[in-house]
């Protein structure tokens, strides 16, 4: 069965910082990954996605991510925070032709 | 511009009451999903279809019934046997074999 941890439901940084959201996933089989965003009262939005290609993904927005298959791990980073990327971000997983798997969020507040 | 819609945005309603939430694709989407969003509690899976005329049931179905007349359409109704109905629900819909969902802003119903 696959499953999603996202490690501190909360993060705070300051603008300018580094952002770094920790997300581990468990697989039975090469996965596909995910991180999306969400902006209150609104749906979520894909800010990038592995499915075996490169390791490091990049996403929109300045984002990217490290496939690490040794850790299975996926964890999102950017490298100066932006106010504008305050926001809930989630970690999803799925395998071939399964239901995907959400991590229970982050939420990003970034500080001026 | 293709998209998914939902409506309406926000709902109340009285408890003991039905109510349907709307949810259309115009992205030509065979696979069709509801999900429930609870603070802290990540994306749960109510119903999905994969096929018109087919639907199966989620992680959290009780209380929930769905219907999939069309491709473009999957309604979801949330009936007076959920016990905690209060939420927010999002609709989503996914090509296949990418597992990546395109998701719609979402539907906040309030039960008073």
């Amino acid at each position: 069965a696959q499953s999603v941890t996202q490690l501190g439901s909360h993060v705070s940084v300051s603008e300018g910082a580094l952002v770094l959201l920790r997300c581990n996933y468990s697989s039975s089989v090469p996965p596909y990954l995910f991180w999306y965003v969400q902006y209150p009262n609104q749906g979520l939005q894909l800010l990038l996605k592995y499915t075996s290609a490169a390791t490091l993904v990049k996403g929109i927005n300045g984002f990217e991510a490290e496939f690490k298959k040794s850790e299975t791990s996926f964890h999102l980073t950017k490298p100066s925070a932006h106010m504008s990327d305050a926001a809930e971000y989630f970690c999803a997983v799925t395998e071939h032709n399964q239901k995907v798997t959400f991590g229970t969020g982050t939420k990003l507040q970034v500080i001026p | 511009d293709g998209g998914i819609t939902q409506s309406p945005k926000y709902l109340f309603r009285k408890e003991g009451q039905n109510v349907t939430l709307s949810c259309e694709q115009n992205l030509n989407h065979d696979a069709m999903y509801w999900y429930r969003q609870d603070p802290g509690q990540g994306l749960r899976l109510i119903y999905y279809s994969q096929i018109v005329n087919d639907f199966q049931k989620g992680d959290i179905a009780e209380g929930y019934s769905v219907s999939r007349e069309k491709k473009e359409s999957f309604p979801l109704t949330v009936t007076s046997a959920q016990k905690n109905p209060t939420a927010f629900y999002l609709c989503a819909s996914t090509p296949p074999e990418t597992g990546e969902l395109f998701f719609g802003e979402g539907s906040r119903l309030t039960v008073l």
